[in-house]
């Protein structure tokens, strides 16, 4: 099946610094990637759909300053967390389109941001 | 405005015997419903779909269960086994697979030896 790779797997900045966070997809052109954040014990919260070629279109409530997101490739998207802070600690989780529009999305591993 | 609810957060079941897990929804304009498995510090592991042309779906020792008319979906698992103890995300989207999916609060299910 397809495969999402996302890196880093975990990270510990400290405050005031940025962080990239890359997603892979690696046998497949990923037109629509869409990242996720969860809090702990909390559900998968949608933060941007990001479109190849085009600006990221963020949900309501997510600062796209902060969180900048880049789809400049099919197979790679990114999120840079910029000037992180205590409160931006949180399991970041991509995912990619199918292609042709069928089935489900495939999921990253995600990545446990620390900021210290 | 949770889009997506499981009202459970947790459930405990025997091991052989069946879970059930049920999920409900608002947004009538959702056609295509998932169920993903998730441990912790992972990304979610995708179990079962169902189209909303559906009433139910199988494969293997997952089911799920599509009521459009109530806005209700119910993934049943028989047997239960220990492996299965995860959380389960109950998750809709309408459209494509372009189009986001919006994820349920999770239920945590333990399944005792």
């Amino acid at each position: 099946g397809a495969v999402v790779s996302q890196h880093p797997s975990r990270v510990i900045c400290k405050s005031g610094t940025s962080v990239k966070i890359e997603c892979r997809s690696l046998d497949f052109q990923a037109t629509t990637m869409f990242w996720y954040r969860q809090f702990p014990k909390q559900s998968l919260m949608l933060m941007a759909t990001s479109n190849e070629g085009s600006k990221a279109t963020y949900e309501q409530g997510v600062e796209k300053d902060k969180f900048l997101i880049n789809h400049a490739s099919l197979t790679l998207s990114t999120l840079t967390v910029t000037s992180a802070h205590p409160e931006d600690s949180s399991f970041y989780i991509c995912s990619a389109a199918s292609p042709g529009g069928w089935g489900e999305a495939f999921f990253g591993q995600g990545t446990r941001l620390t900021v210290v | 405005d949770q889009q997506v609810k499981q009202n459970s957060p947790s459930l405990s079941v025997q091991e052989g015997r069946i879970s059930i897990l049920n999920c409900d929804y608002t947004n009538s304009m959702f056609d295509y419903f998932l169920w993903y498995k998730k441990y912790p510090a992972e990304g979610p592991t995708f179990l079962i779909s169902i189209s909303s042309i559906k009433d139910k779906n199988e494969d293997g020792r997952f089911t799920v269960f599509l009521n459009k008319s109530a806005k209700h979906l119910s993934l049943h698992i028989v047997p239960s086994q220990p492996g299965d103890s995860a959380v389960y995300f109950c998750a809709a989207r309408r459209g494509t697979s372009y189009d986001k999916v919006i994820f349920g609060p999770g239920t945590s299910l333990s399944v005792i030896p």
